[in-house]
């Protein structure tokens, strides 16, 4: 079983439909999660961090983490041409210092 | 400056040469991670600096990778007798505090001929 796990999708969607992205994590001491954008041909960037368990909200952007369930998800509301990317989810293990990264989820916003 | 620099942005190569790569991360952040990107592939840790303590290697392929840092500032990744499967993009990130957000620079793609 891999560290953090991610469709790979493509995941594609209709523009203003809200875009559900979801990753899993296998240790369960698992303390900080970090959703990261990277648009084809340029470097990773943070879109959302959280570390207790609920919904964080930025903008059109929710993360929901469920410690129980060892999951973290990204939502995407009114999804937009522009949120089309590949999205990282990152788990820091408790006792590490070198996030791992999943494999990231292709996401396609189509008009 | 006010992010991580990286340089060259692009490097082209003969398979074996030696490269250096260079990262200038952002003022003031302690930790710094290498990290290699394949052509459509995931991120792969490579090394990872921690202010002046002894570094984590962990993720060096091989001994043809080596890299350095002094305290708190410049990093410079070394590529020895570079063979065609090093070709990918190198990406650097700093932290402000250990395993927390990274801001990750504009990489160096290394192509290998």
């Amino acid at each position: 079983q891999k560290e953090v796990e991610q469709n790979s999708g493509p995941l594609s969607v209709p523009e203003g439909a809200i875009a559900s992205l979801n990753c899993t994590y296998s240790d369960r001491g698992s303390q900080s999660f970090f959703w990261y954008r990277q648009y084809s041909g340029k470097s990773p960037e943070l879109i959302m961090s959280i570390y207790s368990n609920g919904d964080k909200e930025d903008g059109r952007f929710t993360a929901q983490l469920n410690k129980a369930s060892q999951y973290v998800s990204l939502l995407i509301r009114d999804s937009q041409p522009s949120d089309s990317a590949t999205y990282l989810c990152a788990v820091n293990r408790r006792g590490s210092y070198i996030p791992t990264f999943g494999r990231g989820t292709s996401l396609i916003v189509h008009p | 400056g006010a992010g991580v620099s990286q340089s060259p942005s692009n490097k082209v190569t003969e398979k074996g040469k030696d490269v250096e790569l260079r990262c200038d991360p952002i003022s003031g952040h302690t930790a710094l991670y290498w990290y290699r990107q394949r052509l459509g592939q995931g991120l792969e840790f490579l090394i990872y600096f921690q202010g002046n303590s002894a570094p984590d290697k962990s993720g060096l392929p091989s001994d043809r990778f080596s890299a350095e840092r002094t305290g708190e500032s410049v990093s410079t990744l070394t590529i020895q007798r570079t063979q065609q499967e090093d070709s990918a993009v190198y990406l650097c990130a700093s932290s402000g505090r250990t395993g927390d957000i990274q801001y990750f620079g504009a990489g160096t793609r290394l192509s290998v001929l």
